[in-house]
């Protein structure tokens, strides 16, 4: 079925590092995918998204690339903040075109 | 614009009490909604999704249900709650064009004592 693998967290980095979160699906159909950040006590907030094989989402200096022949939508930043310490969940769209499914969410930590 | 809106923020209640959480969407019509609870450390569980006015699709057996009396209402139900039901609760929308993102509410955190 339908289903999104994330790396285990906590990730924890100092300030200015770079950051990869590691994100696959199953290959069913060709999904559109998502990564969402929720930080502490808050909802989760769309960070990027990619409709289709090649695309690259991108938004506050965060990317993800679609990459159909990996299955892979990796979550990447060059240089993080202290303020980017939060939740990161990467989602599919179902095969149904109803819902999202989630992946288990990755924490990171930036400390100054 | 669109907003969305959940209450109560926070609710502490006890076992065998019942429950009822709210969410509401401005600025869209006939939206998707999408009742998610997030347990304490982990990630997301869809309860319910809702295509339309009195259309419920529940995607886990419990003790909870749901209900959409008007287009941009949404509404978490028990009559009963247990230990388990402890969590954050996340109302979502989404427009029912082609565009499959969902866009969250603040969340109603839930501690059952």
């Amino acid at each position: 079925g339908d289903s999104v693998t994330q790396m285990e967290g906590p990730v924890t980095l100092s300030e200015e590092a770079c950051l990869t979160i590691n994100c696959t699906y199953t290959a069913t159909g060709y999904p559109s995918l998502f990564w969402y950040v929720q930080y502490p006590g808050e909802g989760l907030q769309l960070l990027l998204k990619a409709t289709k094989a090649d695309d690259k989402g991108s938004n506050k200096g965060f990317e993800a690339t679609y990459r159909k022949e990996t299955t892979s939508f990796h979550l990447e930043k060059g240089s993080v903040q202290v303020s980017d310490s939060a939740v990161y969940f990467c989602a599919r769209l179902n095969t149904g075109f109803q819902k999202l499914v989630f992946g288990t969410g990755t924490r990171l930590l930036v400390s100054p | 614009s669109q907003t969305i809106h959940q209450w109560p923020a926070t609710l502490v209640q006890p076992v065998g009490s019942p429950l009822s959480l709210e969410c509401t969407v401005e600025g869209t019509s006939n939206p998707n909604l999408y009742w998610y609870r997030q347990a304490a450390g982990r990630g997301l569980q869809l309860l319910f999704y809702s295509v339309g006015i009195g259309q419920i699709s529940s995607e886990v057996p419990q003790n909870l249900s749901a209900s959409r009396p008007q287009d941009r209402q949404f509404i978490l139900s028990s009559k009963k709650l247990l230990l388990s039901d402890s969590g954050f609760y996340l109302c979502a929308w989404r427009s029912n064009r082609r565009s499959y993102e969902q866009y969250f509410g603040p969340g109603t955190r839930l501690t059952v004592t």
